[in-house]
């Protein structure tokens, strides 16, 4: 079972308008959450976290909103740029320090 | 960048063959992880290290095996490769101390079982 869900696994934006990128996850002991950035043939790159405590983390054009009783995550840009195409995966840790992770929506962003 | 890198970075093998992957950090993070990326799954978890010979499984461990001897060093072993294995793997590290707040990833082996 897929504990963590990106249900799109596409999106298209054009440059300088907002890209919204959703996560969804089930296990409510979940208690930290990211977004990492992947281009093709490297490792994800950490862009963005935020603790079960919050919801809603800035940084600069990127961020995270949390909807704890919705089980729903969001990852804003704005605005979006064409080197923001890119493969972006949400993960969850849980209290063992074990990260699940989603399926990945893959952004491209339109000159 | 965090210092991660892994060996080999690709590899081509037989189905029956054993093959060992190497991940090694220089930054001296407490936690290791092995994950696997397939088409449809996105990244899971196959085993996991908090310490020197401190192991556990992750939510793909079967048909795997990791060893960790050396802070520096993750090793994940494939004692009998299978079709069903071919995939790229990464490690990533994470955690000074007890918590680990975000893990960085290593370039990725690309693994393919013929």
């Amino acid at each position: 079972d897929q504990q963590v869900k990106q249900n799109s696994p596409s999106l298209s934006v054009q440059e300088g308008r907002i890209s919204i990128l959703n996560c969804d996850y089930t296990n409510s002991m979940f208690d930290y959450f990211l977004w990492y950035k992947k281009y093709p043939a490297e490792g994800p790159t950490f862009l963005i976290s935020i603790s079960s405590i919050k919801d809603k983390n800035e940084d600069g054009r990127f961020t995270v909103f949390l909807n704890k009783s919705a089980k729903h995550l969001s990852l804003h840009i704005v605005p979006s740029q064409p080197g923001d195409s890119a493969v972006y995966f949400c993960a969850a840790r849980n209290t063992g320090n074990q990260f699940y992770f989603g399926t990945g929506t893959s952004l491209t962003v339109i000159p | 960048d965090a210092g991660i890198t892994q060996s080999p970075r690709h590899k081509v093998t037989e189905t029956g063959t054993p093959v060992t992957l190497r991940c090694h950090q220089t930054e001296n993070h407490r936690y290791m992880y092995w994950y696997r990326q397939d088409p449809g799954h996105g990244l899971r978890l196959i085993h996991y290290s908090y310490g020197v010979k401190d192991t556990d499984k992750g939510e793909v461990s079967d048909g795997y095996s990791v060893s960790r001897s050396k802070t520096e060093d993750f090793l994940l072993t494939l004692e009998s490769a299978t079709s069903s294995q071919t995939s790229v793997y990464f490690c990533a590290i994470g955690g000074t101390s007890g918590v680990t707040d975000t893990q960085y990833f290593g370039p990725g082996t690309r693994l393919t079982v013929l």
